[in-house]
């Protein structure tokens, strides 16, 4: 299996504030590699795919960048809304799995 | 817009088997796969298998010898079954379409159904 590790495992910021979150694969996942958002009590949100391609619908202030095993995901400016978990998952092979969660708390 | 929603019995017991139908309205349920995604109150995701619409199957290793995922193609549903379920199987069960055109990306969800087990 390949094992994601997401870090931070939680952070505090401020609206206005520049978020990195970084997420590394145990191996290789070329750029097989999707972030979700979860807020509480939701299904999971698909935010970027494939590494770095923005899904349909999301504010453009989210962007995903990396190949291999090191990816990051960033907020260029952290909105009210944007308070929730994240998720780094794998499409690269079978089983599929997720990292552990960063959550991103109001300071 | 595709939509998917979650149906089955919010409370099992122990030792039986725990019965789920996802139902896809808005699209086919031809050429994608179809998932399972579950997580235990408080906790991450874990990933349970997924079915091709022709009816392949790929399962988790750690649940494979208790879970059987079937689909309905006519119906467009897709099913999960977990036999012999304990404690540790309560969960928001959440089923999911995976993107076959890019890199399977989970891009459709349910809302998620909670399973308690007791």
């Amino acid at each position: 299996d390949i094992q994601m590790t997401q870090s931070p495992s939680s952070l505090s910021a401020s609206v206005g504030d520049r978020v990195t979150i970084t997420c590394r694969a145990s191996q290789s996942t070329s750029i097989y590699l999707n972030w979700y958002q979860q807020k509480p009590g939701r299904a999971p949100k698909l935010l970027i795919y494939a590494a770095s391609r923005l899904q349909s619908g999301v504010p453009s202030r989210f962007s995903g960048s990396g190949s291999g095993t090191d990816f990051t995901l960033t907020i260029s400016s952290l909105q009210a809304e944007d308070f929730a978990n994240y998720y780094c998952q794998q499409s690269y092979s079978t089983p599929r799995t997720f990292g552990g969660g960063t959550r991103v708390e109001i300071k | 817009q595709v939509h998917l929603q979650e149906s089955g019995p919010g409370l099992v017991k122990p030792s039986e088997t725990l019965s789920l139908t996802c139902t896809v309205s808005g699209g086919s349920i031809s050429s994608y796969y179809w998932n399972w995604i579950r997580q235990p109150p408080g906790q991450g995701l874990e990933w349970i298998g997924y079915i091709y619409y022709s009816g392949s199957t790929n399962y988790n290793p750690s649940l494979k010898s208790r879970v059987t995922i079937s689909v309905a193609t006519s119906k467009n549903q897709f099913s999960l079954m977990v036999s012999s379920v304990t404690a540790a199987d309560t969960a928001v069960y959440y089923c999911a379409r995976s993107n076959t055109a890019v890199v399977n990306e989970f891009d459709y969800w349910g809302q998620g159904t909670l399973v308690t087990v007791s």
